[in-house]
């Protein structure tokens, strides 16, 4: 199946920096990828969807300021954290579509998540 | 937002038994999705089921899906300690555009 990467898988930063994350599709294309955050024991909550060569589109109560979406490329999203607090700690998972044909399109594939510390 | 609801929130069972989840959604959808997770890890696909379709089976996994009642169940059968993990249902609703919308989970443990 595809597969879907995520740098760092671990962080810990100080309050008041930004935090980059990579999202990469590693043998596929993806013209969409979708950012999620997790609180502990909690369920998947859709932050973002990304969209290659357009801006992101920001679910209701995400701030796209504090939260920085970039797909610069077909294989490359990136979500910044920026002037990170501690409520912003979580753990941070991304997603793909596959729109080669080679797989179905409505199947999205997840990456391994970020863990995202700030103290 | 819509969203998926799973039952139990917990469940605990012995090794061999069979562990059932149900997930409830509100809106009309394209198709139904299961994700296992272990913890602190990523999501893995289990299966999906598409809203013309009412049951579904891969391997130990049966899902069902009613349209009707909005609801889908997972079943594991002959269940093993590897199977102790979280599960959740995620709706792709018509007009969404694929964006997937999650329910709360199910901690499935696994008692050998």
């Amino acid at each position: 199946g595809a597969v879907v990467s995520q740098h760092p898988s671990r962080v810990i930063c100080k309050s008041g920096t930004s935090v980059k994350i990579e999202c990469r599709s590693l043998d596929f294309q993806a013209t969409t990828m979708f950012w999620y955050r997790q609180f502990p024991k909690k369920s998947l909550m859709l932050m973002a969807t990304s969209n290659e060569g357009s801006k992101a589109t920001y679910e209701q109560g995400v701030e796209k300021d504090k939260f920085l979406i970039n797909h610069a490329s077909l294989t490359l999203s990136t979500l910044t954290v920026t002037s990170a607090h501690p409520e912003d700690s979580s753990f941070y998972i991304c997603s793909a579509r596959d729109l080669s044909g080679r797989g179905l399109s409505y199947e999205q594939y997840f990456g391994p998540g970020t863990r995202l510390t700030v103290t | 937002s819509q969203q998926g609801e799973e039952d139990p929130q917990a469940l605990s069972i012995q090794e061999g038994e069979n562990a059932t989840m149900n997930c409830s959604y509100k809106t009309s959808i394209n198709n139904l999705q299961w994700y296992r997770q272990n913890s602190g890890r990523g999501l893995v696909h289990l299966i999906l089921i598409r809203s013309n379709e009412r049951e579904k089976h891969s391997g130990r996994l049966r899902v069902t899906l009613d349209t009707s009642k909005k609801s889908s169940s997972l079943l594991i059968t002959a269940s093993r300690a590897a199977d102790t993990a979280s599960y959740f249902c995620a709706t792709d609703f018509r007009g969404s555009n694929y964006k997937l919308t999650f329910g709360k989970g199910t901690l499935l443990t696994v008692n050998p």
